[in-house]
């Protein structure tokens, strides 16, 4: 199973942007990067995904490197309502596709 | 609003009661799953559907009784639990338990186990 390895915690000013490591050094070639986030007590919410190539959407970019054993969240311009737990996750195949959620990294976005 | 909707949303039973979870997903998904996160530890999975039937129980104690009646709902029955099943379990679905399906999961149910 591919794991994933994230720093326990992080701070970064309102407005600028937050950058997340995961190390995920034994991923497989076909095994996409998640990142998910949860807010306190609510379930976590669906941020991005990638396989090689760097994605973009309307909440996030993902970074990953050529040797995709690492990979960065990047947060453009980070709010108070960022403050989370930021999941990194790398989908394994063992008969059934699932998740295996590491303790993530809380984020919190100082005013 | 993820399309995943978890009754009730807290519950506080006691150890010799019966209650069941409730979750219902209006995004016409096809697998559904059962997460526990207890304090301070990882999402873990207990639970997977897919088309209804179940691909996979990791070693879930069978005082926790999942049931899928069809695609869009799933149940977890609780019975003689103990004060460590205290948790937030969440429910999630995807468009199939297999390939690169993103999951969307519920609000959860906070459980607190007297």
């Amino acid at each position: 199973d591919a794991k994933t390895t994230q720093p326990p915690s992080m701070d970064c000013a309102e407005g600028r942007a937050a950058n997340l490591p995961c190390n995920h050094s034994t991923i497989s070639g076909n095994e996409y990067v998640y990142w998910y986030r949860q807010i306190h007590s609510q379930g976590p919410q669906y941020i991005i995904h990638g396989l090689k190539n760097n994605e973009t959407n309307e909440m996030a970019s993902l970074i990953i490197t050529e040797d995709r054993k690492s990979s960065t969240l990047i947060l453009p311009h980070a709010t108070l309502r960022d403050t989370a737990v930021y999941y990194c996750i790398v989908r394994v195949s063992s008969g059934t596709y699932k998740y295996i959620f590491g303790t993530g990294t809380r984020l919190k976005v100082l005013a | 609003e993820t399309g995943v909707t978890q009754t009730p949303r807290h519950l506080v039973m006691g150890m010799t009661n019966k209650k069941s979870l409730k979750c219902e997903q209006h995004l016409g998904h096809n697998a559904m799953y059962w997460y526990k996160q207890s304090a301070k530890k990882p999402l873990e999975l207990m639970f997977v559907y897919n088309f209804k039937e179940q691909t996979e129980n990791n070693s879930v104690p069978s005082r926790f009784s999942p049931e899928c009646p069809n695609s869009s709902h799933l149940f977890l029955h609780l019975h003689t639990l103990q004060p460590e099943d205290s948790a937030l379990y969440l429910c999630a679905s995807s468009p199939l338990a297999g390939g690169q399906e993103t999951q969307y999961f519920g609000p959860g149910t906070r459980l607190l186990v007297l």
